[in-house]
Order: C-alpha cells, then sequence, then structure tokens
C-alpha cells in the first residue's frame, strides 16, 4: 500500500554508465517531483511535472532527463554518471501544483564509483 | 533572495527533556511552512504544516509549531523528547507551484 514507492532503493554503479530511477504513486495525484539531497543532506528540487507537463526544471545537468509516461509515474535517467551524482534522490506527489498534499517517497541512494 | 534558515546545525538533548529547533524564512510573502522529520536511511515524514489562521500548529508524535510573521519564524516543538525523535529535522517554505525549498536541517541527538 505503499503511496510513492521508488527502485530501486540502492544503487551502485560505475562512472559512465546510464542508469534509470522509477517512481510510482498510487494517490492518485498529478503532479510528481524529483528532489536531491547531497552528502550534507541539502535537500534541493530537480524537476515537477503536472499532467506530464514539464513546470519546474531548476538548473539540472542535461545529463538527467526526467521521463512521465502518464500521470502516477515520473522515472529519472541519468547519462554519463559523475562521482559527485552520489546522492539520494527523493521522488515525491501532490495534488496540484502545490504542497497541500505533499507525499514523499523513501528514496533512492545512487553511489556512483 | 528568498531563504529558509536552521541557525543549528546539531541539537543533543536528554530523553525527557523540552525541545525546540527553529526555523527562520526570508520571503516576500506569507509562504506555506513545513516541518520534516528524516530518520537515519528513511524518507521524509511531515510533522506539521502551516498555511493560515491559527499560528500555533499541532503535528504527530507531540509536535507543534508557532509561526511569527513579526520575526518571519517557525519554530518547531516538543515538551518532552523521546529516544525515538532522534532523528534529522528540515523546515521548509513552498516558494511557488510546489517547489519546496529546504532548511539544511537540524541533527537531533537524545541522550538517555
Amino acid at each position: 500500500d505503499t503511496a510513492v514507492s521508488q527502485t530501486p532503493k540502492y544503487l551502485v554503479t560505475q562512472m559512465g554508465n546510464d542508469k534509470s530511477i522509477k517512481c510510482e504513486q498510487n494517490l492518485g495525484h498529478d503532479t510528481m517531483y524529483w528532489y536531491k539531497q547531497d552528502s550534507k543532506k541539502f535537500l534541493k528540487i530537480m524537476f515537477s511535472y503536472n499532467n506530464k507537463e514539464l513546470i519546474i526544471n531548476e538548473t539540472v545537468p542535461n545529463r538527467f532527463s526526467p521521463k512521465s509516461p502518464d500521470k502516477a509515474h515520473l522515472n529519472l535517467h541519468i547519462n554519463s554518471l559523475e562521482l559527485g551524482d552520489s546522492a539520494v534522490y527523493f521522488c515525491a506527489s501532490s495534488q496540484g501544483t502545490g504542497s497541500v498534499r505533499y507525499t514523499f517517497g523513501s528514496g533512492t541512494r545512487l553511489t556512483v564509483v | 533572495a528568498q531563504s529558509v534558515t536552521q541557525p543549528d546545525i546539531h541539537i543533543t538533548v536528554s530523553e525527557g527533556a523540552s525541545l525546540e529547533l527553529r526555523c527562520n524564512y526570508s520571503y516576500g510573502a506569507t509562504p506555506y511552512l513545513f516541518w520534516y522529520v528524516q530518520s537515519p536511511g528513511q524518507g521524509l515524514q511531515l510533522l506539521l504544516k502551516y498555511f493560515s489562521g491559527d499560528t500555533l500548529v499541532q503535528g504527530i508524535k507531540g509536535f507543534e509549531a508557532e509561526f511569527k510573521r513579526s520575526q518571519s519564524s517557525f519554530n518547531l516543538r516538543k515538551p518532552s523528547v523521546h529516544w525515538s525523535d532522534a532523528a534529522e529535522y528540515f523546515c521548509a517554505v513552498d516558494l511557488v507551484r510546489g517547489k519546496l525549498q529546504f532548511g539544511a536541517g537540524t541533527q537531533v541527538v537524545v541522550t538517555p
């Protein structure tokens, strides 16, 4: 019955590889987000999608590409992984483009070696 | 520039003692305000939120927060902490369109 689920929970990969993180929500929300938490635990928004439309795109390298096949899914694809991409990535969802019913996933810990 | 400041990086408190975590924001209007908790290796759990109305907000796990417009603050309190309250606490504001801006976090350590 997980509301916002991310897979995988842990991901260890080598520099230069391409990887994806998947996110699914079963709350019926129409907006989904990706946040990055760095090694100092600082959280920063990367992207948000509303009804499959990109509405927030922070200054994130082009190697990061979100994809939303439908309202319930927002995947994050990362090309040419770098050491600095190591972080915890959180998916979240809300109803509407507001934070009234924000729900976070449990995170994906990405380690680039 | 809009910002969220949590002045205390680390707080140590004895079990049973009271806890107060500080949060200040810099924003043109009164934003939506939140407190989240992150236990080790876990995701973010919403403790409470303030949108409008009563400036004293009750949350889960016995936490409350008070919004003070004059001080641009939204401090989190708990009268008596439990060992399970050891975690990282984040204050956040909703800038626009669901874009949450987080403070740097305060790590709470609970001693016996």
